[in-house]
């Protein structure tokens, strides 16, 4: 089962605006981040945001995270062509020892130049 | 390059065949991940291996095993294959067992006809 789910599921903007894609998780997390999948393409590691960090920002990205809520946000500014790809959440948690990184169901992010 | 390779990139075979799919992780890193993505889904979690040893097993089917080698590089084995195991399957490589990053391989692109 997936632990994270990404809203909304597809997201289409003109170049130049900017995105927000949510995050909500179920259970206690150790930290979170996100990833970006081009398609059909590997995963490529944007941030991660500790579970005592409420906000933190990487060039055009930022994140913010609400542990009362279970909830995380992506925001990127200023979208470009290229941010077109899928965006996704993972969380890791620890379970009596049994770790796991697990995603969410990602958010399809198009930018229509 | 995230410095994981997978192998191989595309696999074709039938049904009730077994294939392996190879990963080396970065170098340094002692973990690794295994992940199936179907069509326009999310990454469903398998199994992860820390330094030789399982630390976190998913929704790993029975026909599926994985094992980590003492030089680190990990194999998925996947028998009796069925039409719905086709799939991208992708590896990740950390360098701790949770909250690092993850460098995710290109995936091997499974089809079972």
């Amino acid at each position: 089962s997936q632990q994270g789910e990404e809203d909304p599921q597809a997201l289409s903007i003109q170049e130049g605006e900017n995105a927000t894609m949510n995050c909500s998780y179920k259970t206690s997390i150790n930290n979170l981040q996100w990833y970006r999948q081009n398609s059909g393409r590997g995963l490529v590691h944007l941030i991660l945001i500790r579970s005592n960090e409420r906000e933190k920002h990487s060039g055009r990205l930022r994140v913010t995270l609400d542990t009362s809520k279970k909830s995380s946000s992506l925001l990127i500014t200023a979208s470009r062509a290229a941010d077109t790809a899928s965006y996704f959440c993972a969380t890791d948690f620890t379970n009596f020892g049994n770790e796991k990184l697990t995603f969410g169901t990602g958010t399809r992010l198009t930018i229509i130049p | 390059d995230s410095g994981v390779t997978q192998t191989p990139k595309h696999l074709i075979t039938a049904t009730g065949q077994r294939v392996t799919l190879r990963c080396s992780p970065r170098s340094g890193d002692l973990s690794v991940y295994w992940y199936q993505q179907s069509l326009d889904q999310g990454l469903q979690f398998l199994i992860q291996y820390y330094n030789g040893e399982e630390r976190a097993k998913g929704n790993i089917l029975e026909r599926f095993s994985a094992q980590q080698f003492p030089d680190l590089h990990s194999e998925l084995n996947l028998s009796s294959l069925e039409l719905g195991d086709s799939a991208l399957y992708f590896c990740a490589s950390s360098v701790a067992r949770y909250g690092t990053e993850a460098f995710f391989g290109q995936g091997t692109r499974l089809t079972v006809v």
